[in-house]
């Protein structure tokens, strides 16, 4: 299996800041990587695909970037509305998550 | 609008079994692949399995493997994942999702479905 390794676990920003989300992959998984978001109580909504394609509907401050083992995420001018959890995955083999990173506003 | 309603979760025994439900709409069900994955409380995610959008492929995580088995009714545009043998790591709530190749990305969720082993 590939392992996806995600930091920070948890993340703390005040608003209108732009924070980065990182995913490490165990082997290169040629940009097969998606990022999700998940709101309390309610369930993962996808946000990019293939590393830095934008899901319909994504707001623009959301974007991806990467390559080889190496991915993250930036978002830009935190919103309120953006505390969540963030989650990376790849498909590149049988899928498989990252441990998540929980963002809260300072 | 994509919709995906999973039910038929609930509290069950160890070594007992469950039939999960998923019913779609707003899309072509029967053009996609789909998938379930799980999410034990307070923890991350983890893909369960996935179906061909013709059902004729499946593919399983191994903890999995042999105890589950993913099916669908194309004419019903329905997902169903029975569980047998369950066990109290099972213990997440699900979700339906539409994958969006075959093990590959999940563009559309359900609201997911608890499932509770425990004696």
């Amino acid at each position: 299996d590939i392992q996806m390794t995600q930091s920070p676990a948890s993340l703390s920003a005040s608003l209108g800041e732009t924070v980065t989300i990182e995913c490490r992959a165990s082997e290169d998984i040629y940009n097969g990587l998606a990022w999700y978001q998940q709101k309390p109580g309610k369930s993962p909504q996808l946000l990019i695909y293939n590393a830095n394609s934008l899901h319909t509907g994504v707001p623009s401050r959301f974007s991806g970037s990467g390559s080889g083992t190496q991915y993250s995420l930036k978002i830009n001018s935190l919103q309120s509305e953006d505390v969540a959890s963030y989650f990376c995955q790849q498909y590149y083999d049988y899928p498989t998550f990252g441990s998540g990173t929980k963002l809260e506003i300072k | 609008e994509v919709q995906l309603v999973e039910s038929g979760g609930g509290l069950v025994q160890p070594g007992r079994s469950m039939k999960l439900s998923c019913a779609a709409s707003g899309f072509t069900f029967s053009n996609y692949g789909m998938a379930w994955v799980r999410q034990a409380p307070t923890k991350g995610l983890e893909w369960v399995a996935t179906i061909s959008y013709d059902g004729s492929s499946t593919y399983y995580r191994d903890s999995v493997k042999g105890r589950f088995t993913i099916s669908r009714d194309n004419a019903k545009s329905t997902l169903y994942l029975q569980m047998n043998s369950l066990r109290s790591e099972d213990t997440a709530t699900y979700y339906c999702t539409r994958d969006h190749g075959i093990l590959s990305y999940f563009d559309y969720w359900g609201q997911g479905v608890m499932v509770t082993v425990s004696s």
